[in-house]
């Protein structure tokens, strides 16, 4: 089955605790992203990923790092977590084109990280 | 700076009846427009998506209208049902970006049996 699939599903730290969530995607796509929902502000872009090796800042990367060391995966790394990082978490990945079309996210079914 | 403005916040319609989603964007090089559904504990899923080269899309009891000129679009439910409920977040992106989709900030609709 086609899928992203992320880890943990919830999470409760401290701050300053370091942190890895993990995404993993089995469709072979180039382009991965990571993305936080917080009620009323809907899914910000946090990093991204166009291929191995290559990453870029989205809206919201303060906080954060990334690693693109294999297509497949794209662990998101909070290095001193702190409690306004408390979200949702999604990971998302896509065939990325760059004429054409756009072929739309499949995205993982997201982590609830509480920092404390 | 939010680019993709989603309204209402929430949305309460009888079953049966029409549910209506608006969005409003200001980046004139968004040319594709998406719309994503979102159950409780789940990621958000594609429902339906629109290309400014046409000014209307359906899909079922799903259908995107776009205005161009007036850098709007919106969603329409026909006949909602309760299952329909869900949070949907309209999205807009430029083609060959990487930075790829920009949301709105989601609609909560509820069906009521």
């Amino acid at each position: 089955e086609a899928q992203v699939t992320q880890n943990p599903r919830y999470l409760i730290t401290v701050t300053g605790k370091k942190l890895t969530v993990t995404c993993s995607q089995n469709m072979n796509h180039e382009y991965m992203s990571w993305y936080r929902q917080d009620p009323g502000l809907g899914l910000r872009q946090i990093y991204y990923s166009m291929n191995v090796e290559v990453t870029d800042k989205g809206d919201v990367p303060e906080g954060y790092k990334v690693s693109r060391k294999e297509k497949r995966n794209f662990p998101l790394i909070l290095e001193s977590p702190s409690p306004n990082q408390t979200s949702l978490y999604f990971c998302a990945s896509s065939l990325f084109a760059r004429q054409g079309g756009f072929n739309g996210y499949t995205f993982g079914s997201g982590t609830r990280l509480t920092v404390v | 700076q939010q680019q993709v403005k989603q309204s209402p916040q929430s949305l309460i319609v009888q079953k049966g009846g029409i549910s209506i989603i608006n969005c409003a964007y200001e980046n004139t090089a968004f040319d594709y427009f998406p719309w994503y559904q979102q159950f409780p504990g789940k990621g958000p899923a594609l429902l339906i998506a629109i290309r400014p080269d046409v000014s209307e899309k359906k899909e079922g009891r799903f259908t995107i209208s776009f205005n161009k000129s007036a850098k709007q679009f919106s969603l329409h439910i026909m006949d909602s049902q309760p299952g329909d409920s869900a949070t949907y977040f309209c999205a807009a992106a430029t083609s060959g970006s990487a930075r790829q989709l920009t949301f709105g900030s989601g609609t909560q609709l509820t069906v009521l049996p």
